[in-house]
């Protein structure tokens, strides 16, 4: 059984949408989740977060106002709404879950621990 | 562009020592917790270290992770040809997160 498993990607024209969904299985939804993508000659770049329930979500400024994230925990599942989507959009879109490692003055700290496989997101006319 | 600032590649030949240095600054690495990310061709990232030098049972003695200020480090002893990847520095906060520029590993 894999943890995470990422759906919905596929090829869009440029100023598309494009809706990715992430489905966990194994462990209690609950976590705070996050969206990571690989573009080429990039690396790894962090798009969005959001808290367990959901009150919070934040975002890399390159996705700010194009792109939503939302979860449905109900159904174990973690969104990546996508639109006005441009070229350099184009990769690997990967969720990820964060786990909560340390606790230090009653400061939070969190690592990745579980990813899913990845969705691949191309945006070309 | 990314806060973190690993260098582009690093290379070694097999059984040899290579290091990753993660720069980042006070408001990133300086005041949280470095993790690093193992990203093999066609796989998932792995969570190799976490908390600046916590290593998982299943990662081999061989990776040790290292903070000091602004820099973190990621050290690879023992090279072997599985380890050819790219590797990430990152922190992760509910409110900022980053990933370092990433860093080729080659073994030669």
């Amino acid at each position: 059984e894999v943890p995470l498993v990422e759906y919905g990607g596929g090829l869009v024209q440029p100023g598309g949408s494009l809706r990715l969904s992430c489905v966990g299985s194994g462990f209690t939804f609950n976590y705070h989740m996050t969206w990571v993508r690989l573009t080429p000659g990039k690396g790894l770049e962090w798009l969005a977060n959001i808290r367990d329930y959901g009150s919070e979500k934040f975002y890399a400024d390159s996705v700010k106002g194009r792109f939503t994230i939302s979860r449905d925990n109900a159904w174990n599942t973690l969104y990546l709404e996508m639109t006005s989507l441009r070229v350099d959009d184009t990769g690997i879109y990967y969720c990820a879950r964060a786990e909560n490692t340390a606790v230090v003055s009653d400061y939070y700290y969190y690592a990745l621990d579980v990813w899913g496989r990845g969705t691949t997101v191309t945006v070309s006319s | 562009q990314s806060v973190l600032t690993q260098p582009p590649s690093v290379s070694a030949a097999p059984g040899q020592r290579v290091t990753i240095f993660c720069s980042g600054s006070t408001s990133n690495v300086a005041n949280n917790h470095v993790s690093w990310y193992q990203h093999l061709p066609g796989t998932a990232p792995k969570l190799l270290i976490w908390d600046n030098y916590k290593r998982g049972s299943d990662v081999p003695d061989r990776f040790s992770g290292s903070k000091t200020g602004t820099s973190a480090t990621l050290a690879i002893t023992g090279l072997q040809a599985a380890d050819e990847g790219d590797y990430y520095c990152a922190i992760w906060d509910i409110g900022l997160s980053a990933f370092g520029t990433g860093t080729k590993v080659t073994v030669l």
